[in-house]
């Protein structure tokens, strides 16, 4: 599993768009990069992943450079319901051990 | 709501005592994942099944053991329970062997004490 690294916390305010990024200088030619997003006192629920580029969905932006040695999660027009722990993950589907690391605690502000 | 089914939602025990986690995953999910979750240990993989074998060990404690049934549900199994384990234990599905979408059920919430 690649090691990665994100910021321990992060502040911002309602109706901003948030960027966490997760450096992951090691990664493999098989590894996908994956985010999840968990509240107090509940399971981590599934954000976004991607390979390469950029991935949209419904919730969120996942941008990965050329070289893939980094990743940003982009959150748009944040709400206090945004406040949780953002994890960022990266291996390969055959991985036989999941780390989730400390994640990045994101505190919206009003 | 995920789908995933945890029981109980809240368990209360003593040390040295055993006690059982159940998990239902989602409909249609193969794969069961179990992981615990301290304050000061973040959240940790135990071990993951699929279809009814176990696929993948993490830092599980010799006195916890898990098992998936032929109807997919899960148990885990906690035995001379210590202050320690005291936690959240969250259980996760997923279609077929691959960890990267799982949904997590809501949690098991076990204090010893």
């Amino acid at each position: 599993l690649a090691k990665t690294t994100q910021p321990i916390s992060m502040d911002s305010y309602e109706g901003q768009e948030v960027n966490i990024t997760c450096s992951h200088n090691n990664i493999a030619t098989n590894d996908y990069i994956t985010w999840y997003q968990q509240f107090p006192s509940q399971g981590p629920r599934f954000i976004i992943q991607g390979y390469k580029t950029k991935v949209t969905n419904e919730v969120a932006s996942l941008f990965i450079p050329a070289d893939r040695k980094s990743s940003t999660l982009s959150l748009p027009r944040v709400s206090l319901s945004d406040t949780a722990v953002y994890y960022c993950l990266v291996g390969d589907w055959g991985l036989d051990k999941i780390i989730f690391g400390k994640g990045t605690r994101l505190h919206i502000l009003p | 709501d995920s789908g995933v089914t945890q029981t109980p939602k809240h368990l209360i025990t003593a040390t040295g005592q055993r006690v059982t986690l159940r998990c239902s995953p989602r409909s249609g999910d193969l794969s069961v994942y179990w992981y615990q979750q301290s304050l000061d240990q973040g959240l940790q993989f135990l071990i993951q099944y699929y279809n009814g074998e176990e696929r993948a060990k993490g830092n599980i404690l010799e006195r916890f053991s898990a098992q998936q049934f032929p109807d997919l549900h899960s148990e885990l199994n906690l035995s001379s329970l210590e202050l320690g384990d005291s936690a959240l234990y969250f259980c996760a599905s997923s279609v077929g062997r691959a960890w990267t979408e799982q949904f997590f059920g809501p949690g098991t919430r076990l204090t010893v004490l």
